[in-house]
């Protein structure tokens, strides 16, 4: 039982260029989240899902996209990357409970 | 919109002393309130929640915390702290309209030797 899962765990990328983190739980959880982590301000939402083929938009939506094919995967796209981008990203999975079991974090860094 | 509020962002305390880590939240949030432990280089583990029932929650590792109405308080607070408790701590409330969390800003604890 390997929790959740992020890929990669740290990339560099040039002002303009793509990617897509992907995050992957085998906990059968039906809410996913995406936040970022900026020093002084915490986690913000950046997207979430309640379920299989569902997405929604947090506090900073601009200039990411998701996408949850699959029930265990939730995709972060980052179509065009700007220096804002840079942070850690952590993504979380939960079930009725309300608690929320994080990824280890991928630290971004956009040149 | 509600919001959380953690009033130290450092806590420089000696091993074996009490500690008190403050966290506020908006009278508009949920009354589900969380504290979170992020040790260096690593994602975040929950410490311990607050969900209904009796006011006052326990960890396993000796901190707990005191859900306050009246004050809108859910301060973390540990007798005696080790080495080891050197961590950033994040206090968090669920947002039962989206299911996601509210984080404060963190309260970084050092606990020096």
């Amino acid at each position: 039982n390997a929790g959740v899962t992020q890929t990669p765990k740290f990339r560099v990328l040039k002002t303009g260029q793509s990617m897509t983190l992907l995050c992957a739980q085998d906990m059968n959880h039906e809410y996913m989240y995406w936040y970022r982590q900026d020093p002084g301000m915490g986690l913000r939402l950046i997207h979430y899902s309640v379920g299989e083929g569902t997405t929604a938009k947090g506090e900073v939506p601009d200039g990411y996209n998701v996408s949850r094919l699959k029930k265990q995967n939730f995709l972060l796209g980052l179509e065009s990357a700007a220096p804002s981008q840079t942070s850690v990203y952590f993504c979380a999975s939960s079930d009725d409970s309300e608690t929320q079991y994080f990824g280890p974090g991928t630290r971004l860094l956009v040149l | 919109a509600q919001s959380v509020t953690q009033l130290d962002s450092q806590v420089p305390v000696f091993e074996e002393a009490p500690v008190e880590l403050r966290c506020n939240y908006s009278s508009s949030v949920s009354v589900y309130l969380f504290w979170y432990v992020q040790y260096p280089n690593q994602g975040l583990q929950l410490l311990l929640k607050y969900l209904s029932g009796s006011t006052l929650v326990e960890s396993i590792n000796g901190f707990e915390a005191e859900f306050n109405k009246s004050q809108t308080s859910f301060h973390l607070r540990k007798p005696s702290v080790h080495i080891s408790d050197t961590a950033e701590y994040f206090c968090a409330a669920v947002d039962t309209g989206r299911r996601a969390l509210t984080f404060g800003s963190g309260t970084r604890l050092q606990v020096q030797p």
